[in-house]
């Protein structure tokens, strides 16, 4: 699976959009993006994930750029319950492989 | 919304004690995963199923057993616990992928 970094922490005021980036550089053909988050002692809640085209669902969009080599997941209208740890996963499409959870980032949403 | 449900959200166990963690999923999934995630060493697959009474194994099944006789429930077995076993562990479930995983809560298994 292809690398990812990520800023380790980022604020963001409450109301506002939160815009957590993810650079993927190796990332090759037939590898998607995910996006999870990790409240404190809880599972991770899997957020949204693509391949090539910008998508969007009820929690939040995922724009990757035309090279495929950095991600970008917003969350529109951040709350206090959006605070967490936000990890970038990039995997093939296939069973049994490690989830590559990276120290990801944690996001601190401010009243 | 998929609901993945394991049976302890905190368990205490004495070493040599035969572990058992159990895992229900509501969405008819074919798949489901066993991973431990430890602080600096992110989550890890023990074992994975993609069908009733199929197992495969996963980077780290050693000292651990599984079992899938129903499709919503998957079962992880400490054969005999050890302190090195102390960690949390989450199960999984999906649909083929491409289609994410979806976790439960986790257990948090302390081995004493």
């Amino acid at each position: 699976d292809a690398k990812t970094t990520q800023p380790p922490s980022m604020d963001c005021a409450e109301g506002r959009a939160a815009n957590l980036p993810c650079n993927h550089s190796t990332i090759s053909g037939n590898e998607y993006v995910y996006w999870y988050r990790q409240i404190h002692s809880q599972g991770p809640q899997y957020i949204i994930h693509g391949l090539k085209n910008n998508e969007t669902n009820e929690m939040a969009s995922l724009i990757i750029t035309e090279d495929r080599k950095s991600s970008t997941l917003i969350l529109p209208h951040a709350t206090l319950r959006d605070t967490a740890v936000y990890y970038c996963i990039v995997r093939v499409d296939n069973y049994g492989q490690n989830f590559v959870f990276g120290p990801g980032t944690r996001l601190s949403v401010l009243p | 919304d998929v609901k993945v449900t394991q049976s302890s959200r905190y368990l205490v166990k004495r070493t040599g004690e035969k572990v058992f963690l159990e895992c229900v999923q509501d969405m008819d999934h074919e798949n489901m995963f066993w991973y431990r995630q430890d602080p600096g060493l992110g989550l890890r697959l023990i074992y994975f199923s993609y069908d009733v009474k199929m197992k495969e194994k996963g980077d780290i099944p050693e000292g651990y057993s599984v079992s899938r006789e129903k499709k919503e429930r998957f079962s992880l077995i400490l054969e005999s616990a050890s302190t090195n076993q102390t960690s949390m562990y989450l199960c999984a479930s999906s649909l083929k992928p491409p289609l994410p995983q979806h976790f439960g809560d986790g257990t948090r298994l302390s081995i004493l």
